[in-house]
């Protein structure tokens, strides 16, 4: 069965810091897609990043990178020099439901917090 | 402007009156599907539709009615409210293709409903 975890529930750091917020994903398929979703507090969900499973090329943009690696069924994602604009909650997700309506199974979701 | 739309955006409502949530979309999607979102939880699928008359249940359907009359259109109806209802719900759109091509979900702003 597919499931994500994210087993941060909470994260709080000073602005600056560098902060790692970790992705664990299970699936039977092999072709499968991940995600990174942020929500900052107005509630909105922010789409940040999709890999596919043949991609396991770390991918880096500005400030956030992420470390897809398959042989630990991780995918995890960094924020360096973290900004209070950072705050928010962050979802990973997983779909298998490819060529169709593409179904997200999220994670818990893991509530950063960037102090001044 | 291509978008999905939500409304209400907020609700209050008390246990077993009758609500309706719209969800609207302009980009001629055959998938719709309806999350809800909770502390822990993170998002759930509550119901999808792959096209208009077709519709389904996804992880957590009790409680909850859907229609699909029109492509455009996706309500979700609670027909008797209760307080373990209270969430926030998100409707989402994307194209339905076959092949393994990625359908790229575009989520709604969400609706946070409250039942007293």
């Amino acid at each position: 069965a597919q499931k994500v975890t994210q087993a941060q529930t909470e994260i709080s750091v000073v602005e600056k810091e560098d902060v790692t917020l970790d992705c664990v994903y299970e699936t039977r398929d092999t072709t499968y897609y991940l995600f990174w979703y942020k929500q900052p507090p107005s509630g909105e969900l922010v789409f940040l990043i999709r890999r596919n499973s043949f991609d396991e090329q770390n991918e880096i943009s500005g400030r956030y990178s992420w470390n897809f690696q398959k042989s630990t069924s991780s995918f995890n994602f960094t924020i360096t020099a973290s900004q209070v604009v950072d705050s928010a909650v962050y979802f990973c997700a997983l779909s298998e439901d490819l060529g169709q309506g593409g179904k997200l199974i999220f994670g818990q979701g893991t509530e950063l917090s960037v102090k001044p | 402007e291509a978008q999905v739309t939500q409304n209400p955006r907020y609700l209050i409502t008390v246990t077993g009156k009758k609500l309706t949530v719209t969800c609207s979309q302009n980009m001629n999607h055959e998938y719709m599907s309806w999350y809800r979102q909770d502390p822990g939880l993170g998002l759930r699928q509550i119901y999808y539709s792959m096209n208009v008359e077709v519709t389904d249940k996804g992880d957590v359907p009790e409680g909850y009615k859907v229609s699909r009359k029109e492509k455009r259109n996706f309500p979700l109806i609670l027909e008797s409210p209760s307080p373990n209802q209270t969430s926030l719900y998100f409707c989402a759109s994307s194209p339905w293709t076959s092949g393994l091509d990625y359908n790229e979900q575009f989520f709604g702003p969400g609706t946070r409903l409250t039942v007293l």
